[in-house]
């Protein structure tokens, strides 16, 4: 069966920090996988999306970027963390193949808190 | 860009009390809709798809119905209890990616 792992569960980092988020899916090949960010009192906002490795795409400009080294790992960083990226990140896969009708499975998310 | 809404935003009720809440969705080009279930610092869950119109899904006390043809899909808990409290997301897909609303927040209150 199909697992998705997100780590860590909480951050809490100072301002002008690093970031470095890790997402894995077992269990499938090829998936398509997803960045997601809850801010404090919005909806959930797609941040990056793939559809397979190296293959990035954004929606929204920002200082946070993401790259997919292997074909079931997906990575979300930043050089230099601002308050406004405080929030609950999910990631998330679908199916790679054909017509997404399945939804997504998400991981267990990440609460970051900039200071 | 698929511009899903969702109504009311917040929503209080008494423990068993029954409640719905709404997603509008564009209905041309529709393909599936998903409910998700989130509760604050756990990944949203799946309750429902439903791609055909007229369809009616239940779970439990929880149901959904679907109009593709006016673009809504209504939520409804029966008897809501306290573990319902939770955020109540939709959600429909264009291209490789689902686009979701802001959700309804449920608090029921014992």
């Amino acid at each position: 069966s199909q697992t998705i792992h997100q780590w860590p569960a909480t951050l809490v980092q100072p301002v002008g920090s690093p970031l470095s988020l890790e997402c894995t899916v077992e269990g499938t090949s090829n998936p398509n996988l997803y960045w997601y960010r809850q801010a404090a009192g919005r909806g959930l906002q797609l941040l990056f999306y793939s559809v397979g490795i190296g293959q990035i795409s954004s929606e929204v400009p920002q200082n946070l970027s993401a790259s997919r080294p292997q074909d079931r790992q997906f990575i979300l960083s930043s050089k230099k963390l601002l308050l406004s990226d405080s929030g609950f990140y999910l990631c998330a896969w679908s199916p790679g193949q054909g017509f997404n009708y399945y939804g997504y499975t998400f991981g267990s998310g990440t609460r970051l808190t900039v200071v | 860009i698929l511009n899903v809404e969702q109504s009311p935003q917040s929503l209080h009720v008494q423990e068993g009390d029954s409640t719905n809440f709404t997603c509008s969705f564009p209905s041309s080009n529709f393909y599936a809709l998903h409910w998700y279930r989130w509760e604050t610092a756990k990944s949203p869950e799946a309750l429902f798809v439903m791609t055909l119109n007229g369809d009616e899904k239940k779970k439990g006390r929880i149901s959904a119905t679907l109009n593709t043809k006016e673009g809504y899909s209504y939520l409804y808990i029966k008897g809501s209890q306290p573990e319902d409290s939770a955020t109540y997301l939709c959600a429909s897909p264009e291209g490789n990616q689902f686009y979701f609303g802001t959700g309804t927040s449920l608090t029921v209150i014992p």
